[in-house]
This record gives structure tokens, sequence and C-alpha cells, in this order.
């Protein structure tokens, strides 16, 4: 069965400091993966996606991932956070063909100033 | 901007009084999907469409019902809501089968009196 984890709930670190949030996966096949950032009280928003190629992808606010089969992991990184990145995060799989989405349980960032 | 548009944005209902949520997009993208939301959590799937061919998780209640009556338009019925049915109600859109992104819209926060 398909599944995606999200192992740390919560993460807090200082503005400016680097940033990485993990996600592994469960699948089959080759996956479609999707990191999406929710602000409180709003939809989510894709931040980026890996469909195949190049394993590291850049995405938008400057945050990249990179797709590591050997570990089914697609982990998400940003070298300097700033204060506005404060949101959940939530890694998802696609699964082709059956129109489905898995969402991890999402982790919370926190900014210290 | 083309986008998904959900309306409401915030939606108070009564304990059993129907109510409907509503979802437009302007992306004339194929599928849609509803999903809930609640605090702390992963979005989970209620059902979608693709096209006119609805599809329903295994595990939504028979109180959730939705209607699609065109590409642009999906909405969802909650016939007799319980207080565990307060929740955040996220449509997505996607403009084909899975692999690709889904776009969200802002959501619906419903709330049972």
């Amino acid at each position: 069965a398909q599944s995606v984890t999200q192992p740390d709930i919560h993460i807090t670190v200082s503005e400016g400091a680097s940033l990485e949030l993990r996600c592994n996966y469960s699948y089959g096949a080759t996956p479609y993966l999707f990191w999406y950032v929710q602000s409180p009280g709003q939809g989510l928003q894709l931040l980026l996606k890996y469909f195949s190629g190049d394993t590291l992808v850049q995405g938008i606010k400057g945050f990249e991932a990179e797709f590591k089969r050997s570990q089914s992991s697609f982990n998400l990184r940003k070298p300097s956070v700033h204060w506005s990145d404060a949101a959940e995060y939530f890694c998802a799989v696609g699964v082709y063909n059956f129109n489905k989405f898995y969402f991890g349980s999402g982790t919370k960032l926190n900014v210290k100033p | 901007d083309a986008m998904v548009i959900q309306n409401p944005r915030y939606q108070v209902t009564q304990f059993g009084k129907p109510v409907t949520l509503s979802c437009s997009q302007t992306l004339n993208h194929n599928v849609m999907y509803w999903y809930q939301q609640k605090s702390s959590q992963a979005p989970k799937l209620l059902f979608h469409y693709y096209d006119k061919d609805f599809n329903n998780e295994a595990d939504t209640p028979d109180n959730f019902q939705s209607r699609r009556p065109n590409t642009s338009f999906c909405f969802l019925d909650i016939r007799s809501p319980g207080l565990g049915d307060a929740a955040m109600y996220l449509c997505a859109t996607s403009r084909d089968k899975a692999g690709q992104p889904q776009h969200f819209g802002d959501g619906t926060r419903l709330s049972i009196l």
C-alpha cells in the first residue's frame, strides 16, 4: 500500500538558518512526488514536483528537494529560512492512473527571529 | 488569474441542517477533488470527479455527496452535518490523471452549532 511519512511533526529553526524537512514514501513504482505549503486558514500551494529526470528539483520561494530512490526519500531543503516561511508543509505522492494523492501528516515549521 | 475558488470561506450551520459548499475553477481541468482537513491533520480525500465520472472513496460517509453540473463547478453537499464534520473542506483540481499537480482553493471552514 502507498504511504507517505513525515517523521517531524514540528520543527523550529532560526531565521537565516538552513532547513531540511524529511519525507519518506512507500510505493511500488516510480512515484510522482510533491511538496505543498499551507499557511493558516488557507489552501495548499504547490512548492515543487518530481516526475522524472534530474533528481534535484527547484521550486518556488527558494525551496528545492532531492529524490533519492535508494532511500525512498524526497526531502525538502532551503538554504536560508525567512520568517514568512512559517507554515505547514505537506509531502504527497501521486499514484498514476488512479487520480489519488497520498499526503503525509505534515510538518509545522516555526521560525525564530 | 486562473484559479480555484471556494465559497464561502466560512460557513456555519446547525447540527443536522443540510449545507452545500461550492467550488469553481477557471483552469478547465478535467479532475475536481474534495478533501476534508481537520486541525493539524493531512487532507483526507472524500471523492473526485474525472470529467463526469464520480469516484467515491471507500471510507467516505454516505452523509457526504457531490455534484458536478459542468466542468467549472463542483459542489459538496452534507446532508445531515454532525459535530464531527466540522473541518476545513478543500477543493482541488488537476488537469488529468495523477501525475499532474493538484491546484487547491483556499478552503471553506465549516462550523457546526
